[in-house]
């Protein structure tokens, strides 16, 4: 079963505009990372936030964690075309094994216009 | 720093028939994962090698599925026969480690079952 569900699904915006997506799980994780997905290639790593950490920044990229809540928002400030793709939030799960499993979410697909 | 490679691309098979994939991970990287990502979805975790031994298959279909990674450097992933549900994309991953690490995708492989 799917750990993280992403809100909304979609999301279509104006470049210049911020896109805000909403990731939240069910069990206690390790850590939460953020992944990009542009059409018909291979993920790629955003940020890695911790679950003793309750905010990060990368460049144009805010994370948000709240463990009591169990959820996580990413920001993108000043979208860009290029920032069109699908993001998927991944959760590592706090366990004994800690082998670095990630389970991903569904995904948001964000489409901005230029 | 070459990044994750994958072959091929693109596969189309006819059901019952059989496949393999060929993922060579990121030098160094001691921990490879084999993903499923069906149309939609997000990835779900086949396999996960520690160097040349499985730390998770849980979720791989045993029936039809087979992966190894002799060396403990590349890997194969197999599926004999196939079925119209594996349609899917295939993407390899490798970290440095296990654990809290970012893990780097290769472009993944689309097959098509018809």
């Amino acid at each position: 079963s799917q750990q993280g569900e992403e809100d909304p699904q979609a999301l279509s915006i104006q470049e210049g505009e911020n896109a805000t997506m909403n990731c939240s799980y069910k069990t206690s994780i390790n850590n939460l990372q953020w992944y990009r997905q542009n059409s018909g290639r291979g993920l790629v790593h955003l940020i890695l936030i911790r679950s003793n950490e309750r905010e990060k920044h990368s460049g144009r990229l805010r994370v948000t964690l709240d463990t009591s809540k169990k959820s996580s928002s990413l920001l993108i400030t000043a979208s860009r075309a290029a920032d069109t793709a699908s993001y998927f939030c991944a959760t590592a799960l706090f366990g004994s094994s800690n082998t670095g499993k990630l389970i991903f979410g569904q995904g948001t697909t964000l489409q901005v216009k230029p | 720093e070459a990044g994750v490679a994958q072959s091929p691309r693109y596969k189309i098979i006819e059901k019952r028939q059989s496949v393999a994939f060929w993922c060579n991970p990121i030098s160094g990287h001691a921990t490879l994962y084999w993903y499923q990502q069906i149309l939609g979805q997000g990835p779900k975790l086949l396999i996960q090698f520690q160097n040349n031994g499985v730390v998770d298959d849980s979720q791989l279909p045993k029936d039809r599925f087979s992966a190894e990674r002799l060396k403990g450097v590349d890997s194969t992933l197999k599926i004999q026969p196939a079925k119209l549900e594996d349609s899917a994309v295939y993407l390899c991953a490798s970290s440095l480690e296990p654990g809290a690490y970012e893990q780097y995708f290769g472009p993944g492989t689309r097959l098509t079952v018809t």
